[in-house]
């Protein structure tokens, strides 16, 4: 089955700084990986995603992330944080089972800037 | 704002009792999928509809179903309530449903049971 793994349960960054949220995933096939983020009571805004091509995916809010197939990786990169950055971020694998693709998310990475 | 609109936004209500949740899709959007994010469990997928059909089940109870109706919105049904299923249930849509279709989630509804 497939699975995503978020080691970090929080990430403190100085604002200004570059970020890096990481994410690695375990799949059979080929992977297909999505980037949320949510905001404090509020839904999971779509931030990225990897299908194919371009190892570097650029998203929304100057967000980056890089695949990486030899480590099995995908982390979330900002070179320049911002307080309104801190959030709650989520990584999540499409996983195909029982006729669908639905998503498998990691355990999410609470990010804090501080200024 | 995703497009995706649920009500209500908080709900409070006692064990043993029943609610309904509601989703409107964004505009055109087919599928519909739930999830379910509470502290010990994460986030998990329950039930999906495609136009009108159930397409897929995840970690869903049986007190717990869903419809989707021919203009597209869903609603989640939760019976027998337990203090568990207290949590913040999303509702997500797409086009369709292939691998690549980004999912869209609307803002999600807060369920207290007491």
């Amino acid at each position: 089955a497939q699975s995503v793994a978020q080691p970090e349960d929080q990430v403190n960054v100085a604002e200004g700084n570059p970020l890096t949220v990481k994410c690695t995933y375990s799949v059979s096939g080929n992977p297909y990986l999505f980037w949320y983020v949510q905001y404090p009571n509020r839904g999971l805004q779509f931030l990225l995603k990897y299908i194919t091509g371009d190892n570097l995916v650029k998203g929304s809010y100057g967000f980056e992330a890089e695949f990486n197939k030899s480590q099995t990786s995908f982390h979330l990169k900002k070179p320049s944080a911002l307080v309104s950055d801190s959030a709650l971020y989520f990584c999540a694998v499409r996983d195909f089972t029982s006729g669908t693709y639905k998503y498998i998310f990691g355990t999410g990475t609470r990010l804090k800037v501080l200024a | 704002d995703s497009g995706v609109t649920q009500t209500p936004k908080h709900l409070i209500t006692a064990t043993g009792q029943r609610v309904t949740l509601r989703c409107s899709p964004r505009s055109g959007d087919l599928s519909v999928y739930w999830y379910q994010q509470s502290l010990d469990q994460g986030l998990q997928f329950l039930i999906q509809y495609y136009n009108g059909e159930e397409r897929a089940k995840g970690n869903i109870l049986e007190r717990f179903s869903a419809q989707q109706f021919p203009d597209l919105h869903s609603e989640l049904n939760l019976s027998s309530l337990e203090l568990g299923d207290s949590a913040l249930y999303f509702c997500a849509s797409s086009l369709r449903t292939g691998v690549e279709e980004t999912q869209y989630f609307g803002p999600g509804t807060r369920l207290l049971v007491l």
